[in-house]
């Protein structure tokens, strides 16, 4: 079974980077079909897709926080990180990581709670 | 992209039946598979229905996925609802790799 699990600062200081990695256990990362992304969500309020990484390397980001994000992979730790720049209050958020083949999620990680504050 | 659209909440009783919609802005629902997923309080949500009315193992034949074309619309029915069932329901689907959500319904049982 697969799991993923996030780590990084669970506070981040206004215009700063926040940056998450995700760490992946029980399964072939490398599957040529599965793509390796990142959601978060506002307290109290729902799901946002923020990007994804295909096993080739390519990426795709919301429109909304293109210009801020950069989603990478490092093969060999069995890892993929999320870095999120110019961070404002407004990105406080639960951040979870999460694998998808078919479109649908099909694993997720456990949340983590990022708070931007000074 | 699209959207997804769903009630921002409904309610019902245990024991009676409730259906949640998640309505696509544009293209066909029938398009891209759509997903259920429940979400509990402090949890990381998970799967009730996929490829549109798959119900994986373990999930209860209580819930059950349609789409409807004519309205251009998806929807999620629990029967014989408990108080366990009382929940956030996101819809999911996908476009061009990007992952697409619904605004969440939160269903309580009362």
């Amino acid at each position: 079974q697969l799991q993923l699990q996030e780590s990084g600062p669970g506070l981040v200081k206004p215009s700063e980077t926040l940056s998450l990695t995700c760490s992946v256990s029980g399964g072939s990362f490398s599957s040529n079909r599965a793509y390796w992304g990142w959601i978060r969500q506002p307290p109290g309020k729902g799901l946002q897709w923020i990007g994804s990484i295909f096993y080739g390397g390519s990426t795709y980001y919301n429109p909304s926080l293109k210009s801020r994000v950069t989603i990478s992979v490092d093969t060999s730790k069995n890892q993929f990180s999320l870095k999120l720049s110019s961070v404002t209050s407004a990105d406080t958020s639960v951040y979870y990581c999460a694998m998808s083949i078919s479109g649908r999620i099909d694993f997720w990680g456990q949340g983590t709670l990022v708070t931007v504050s000074s | 992209n699209f959207m997804l659209t769903q009630p921002h909440s409904v309610s019902e009783s245990p024991g009676k039946t409730v259906t949640i919609s998640c309505t696509r802005s544009s293209g066909s629902i029938a398009s891209n598979y759509v997903q259920w997923y429940q979400q509990r309080p402090g949890s990381s949500p998970t799967t009730m229905i996929y490829e549109d009315d798959q119900r994986p193992s373990g999930v209860p034949d209580r819930f059950s996925g349609s789409i409807d074309r004519s309205s251009n619309s998806a929807s999620l029915t629990i029967s014989g609802l408990k108080t366990e069932d009382e929940a956030d329901y996101y819809c999911q689907s996908y476009d061009s790799s990007s992952w697409v959500f619904g605004g969440g319904t939160k269903l309580t049982v009362l």
